[in-house]
């Protein structure tokens, strides 16, 4: 089935060591998306990505980037996670950028820092 | 900015009766799209329904249905004829209309489903 794949689900690290997340898709869409959902917490958007065009949130932190190296990957780079950073990790995608269009989400990736 | 709020941070129902999730939601736009995305525990969420601002009509899928008030803000959901497979934490969501979808959801309410 057609569907968003995220990798790991569960990821634990440690304070300051750079770590990956990674998401795969095989909807061929051309918008993909990384949420931040802490404990309790609303999702929050961190960035996305329409095709190669990287857009980031104006409130997300330096700490935060992203790589999409082709359309079905695209991968969360946290370079010093901090005792903040364990959340829940969603990665998203939709056909097109329109108000319209469904996300499709994938199962998440718990980010545990020690 | 435009902010989604949930008030029902749990909530519960018995199998085969209905239940209403409450969303209340505040943007200065006048067209834009608002959903209800279900993540039931350790799955991915998916989209229940959604509702488009200018369409009057009210959404419907199958045992779903919003009460889509605009004037008043509010976004409900009703779930008719509950079943055990609905229990979930329910969001709320938002998006502007003609721009990137970026959502903005609510904090969620976490439904039970009791027999």
């Amino acid at each position: 089935d057609a569907m968003v794949i995220q990798n790991p689900r569960y990821q634990v690290t440690q304070f300051g060591k750079p770590v990956t997340l990674s998401c795969s898709q095989t909807l061929n869409h051309n918008v993909m998306y990384w949420y931040q959902q802490k404990s309790s917490q609303a999702p929050k958007l961190l960035f996305h990505y329409y095709d190669k065009d990287f857009n980031n949130e104006a409130d997300t932190p330096d700490n935060f980037q992203s790589r999409r190296p082709n359309t079905s990957f695209c991968f969360l780079d946290i370079r010093s996670p901090g005792l903040g950073d364990a959340a829940m990790y969603l990665c998203a995608t939709s056909r097109g950028q329109g108000g319209q269009e469904t996300q499709y989400f994938g199962p998440g990736t718990r980010l545990l820092v020690l | 900015a435009q902010t989604v709020t949930q008030s029902q941070p749990e909530m519960s129902v018995q199998e085969a009766e209905t239940v209403t999730l409450s969303c209340t939601y505040d943007t200065s736009e006048s067209d834009y799209y608002l959903f209800w995305y279900k993540q039931p525990p350790s799955r991915q969420m998916i989209l229940v329904i959604r509702q488009e601002a200018y369409k009057q009509q009210n959404a419907t899928e199958n045992r779903f249905s919003v009460n889509f008030q605009k004037a008043a803000k509010s976004f409900s959901l009703k779930i008719s004829d509950s079943q055990l497979g609905d229990a979930a934490m329910y969001f709320c969501a938002y998006t502007r209309a003609g721009t990137a979808s970026k959502l903005t959801f609510g904090t969620g309410t976490r439904l039970q489903v009791t027999l």
